[in-house]
């Protein structure tokens, strides 16, 4: 099993310059996350999908989208990016909302 | 909604020290709580978690944690720590109904001295 994946590791954008980070989970969970983490304010839930075929708003959606593509697969989405959305980001799963989180390696995100 | 307070921002031990690091949550009902830890580089990776039960939880690497209700706290211990517990050391709160999804903290940095 490869748990959670994220693609890419490393990604430079300019201001405005759209991307998608994508995420894989194998282990059949339904409960599927986006996470920011910026120094000194830890994780922050950006939106998260409870399920196949919904998704929520987290702590700090604005400037992000996301698509729950299927039970393995949940993207999200810059659209616009700014020098703000530098960070690393990680996505997690677990098979329900109070369950162990496992997270993917992460993606690290710098905004020009 | 839940929260939860990590009040050392970076904790310093010599290899060989005991080492405790502090958690402090708030939730009305019994809260589930979780402890992970982030090597650098990586992402976290689940240490223990409390649901229900015995109040003193065994995880892994040798880490434990206790559930003390009357002081709403979730404090990670370890008699003897190594350098490869070097990390990022995360405790998190959840609740059952509602908002379930868990809540982090904002980290302790451990640093192991020789």
């Amino acid at each position: 099993n490869a748990g959670v994946t994220q693609t890419p590791k490393f990604q430079v954008l300019k201001t405005g310059q759209s991307m998608t980070l994508q995420c894989a989970q194998d282990m059949n969970h339904n409960s599927m996350y986006w996470y920011r983490q910026d120094p000194g304010m830890g994780l922050r839930l950006i939106y998260y999908s409870a399920s196949e075929g919904t998704t929520d708003k987290g702590e700090v959606p604005n400037g992000y989208n996301v698509s729950r593509l299927n039970k393995r697969e949940f993207s999200l989405r810059l659209e616009s990016a700014a020098p703000s959305q530098t960070s690393v980001y990680f996505c997690a799963s677990s098979y329900s909302g109070t369950d162990t989180q496992y997270f993917g390696p992460g993606t690290r995100l710098t905004v020009l | 909604a839940q929260s939860v307070t990590q009040p050392d921002i970076h904790i310093t031990v010599s290899e060989g020290a005991s080492l405790e690091l502090r958690c402090n949550y708030s939730y009305g009902a019994t809260p589930y709580l979780f402890w992970y830890v982030q090597s650098p580089g990586q992402g976290l990776q689940l240490l223990l978690k409390y649901f229900s039960g015995d109040t003193l939880v065994q995880g892994i690497k040798g880490f434990e944690a206790e559930f003390k209700r009357s002081q709403s706290s979730f404090n990670l211990r370890k008699p003897s720590v190594h350098w490869s517990d070097a990390a990022e050391y995360f405790c998190a709160v959840g609740a059952a109904g509602g908002s379930y999804i868990p809540t982090f903290g904002r980290g302790t940095s451990l640093i192991v001295h020789p």
